[in-house]
């Protein structure tokens, strides 16, 4: 089945400064790659999705990148503000739609 | 418009009593997902439905755990004689169709604390 590794499992930066997080999955067959940011308490917000016939994806200070050849992809955070602290998670699509999740990241930002 | 909602938000239950947690998805919505979060962790994957139909429930953890959506709305996840380990955040998430490209729309999960 499939399998998601999400690092680092802990990240901090400096205000302004940006932030990456790195994601591997194991079944070639997922084709949806979704991002989700979870503050403590609360439910997970999606921030920002690829799917597998696209390389790169950005919103605003937010981007997303894809290779299906090596089977990762990964979030990058520009100009990073203290409302970016959270946890983020990485998913991939496995069977019947489901989602695996990684292990999460937890994003500090120093002011 | 209404986002998934899910109750209770806390449930603190002695070991071996049995609970039933519900969700509430968007209206409309065809696909139903549950997901266990332990502490720390990522969400884990419970059970899906399409619509009435249970179309997976691998990820129940034991023959303790049932889920149900019989009008292909709300659904409720019933865990049977709690255990310790069963303690977690609940998450319930609701997509519109049936297509695994769509974005999951997650509810506020239920806390279940078993003592």
């Amino acid at each position: 089945g499939e399998n998601v590794e999400q690092h680092p499992s802990t990240l901090s930066v400096q205000e302004g400064d940006s932030a990456v997080i790195k994601c591997t999955y194991s079944d070639s067959a997922s084709n949806y790659f979704p991002w989700y940011k979870q503050e403590l308490g609360k439910r997970p917000q999606l921030i920002i999705d690829i799917r597998s016939n696209v390389g790169e994806k950005k919103d605003q200070r937010i981007a997303v990148t894809l290779n299906k050849t090596a089977k990762h992809f990964s979030l990058h955070i520009t100009e990073t503000q203290p409302e970016d602290s959270a946890v983020y998670f990485c998913a991939a699509s496995g069977s019947n739609y489901q989602l695996i999740w990684g292990a999460g990241t937890k994003l500090i930002i120093k002011p | 418009g209404a986002g998934v909602s899910q109750s209770p938000r806390y449930k603190v239950a002695k070991r071996g009593q049995d609970v039933a947690l519900r969700c509430d998805p968007i209206s409309g919505h065809v696909s139903l997902f549950w997901y266990q979060q332990a502490l720390g962790q990522g969400p884990e994957f419970l059970t899906y439905f399409q619509n009435e139909a249970q179309l997976d429930k691998s990820g129940l953890p034991s023959d303790r755990f049932f889920a149900e959506r019989p009008e292909g709305s709300v659904s409720t996840l019933k865990i049977q004689r709690t255990q310790q380990e069963d303690s977690a955040v609940y998450l319930c998430a609701s997509s519109p169709g049936t297509g695994g490209l769509e974005t999951q729309y997650f509810g506020p999960g239920t806390r279940l604390l078993v003592l």
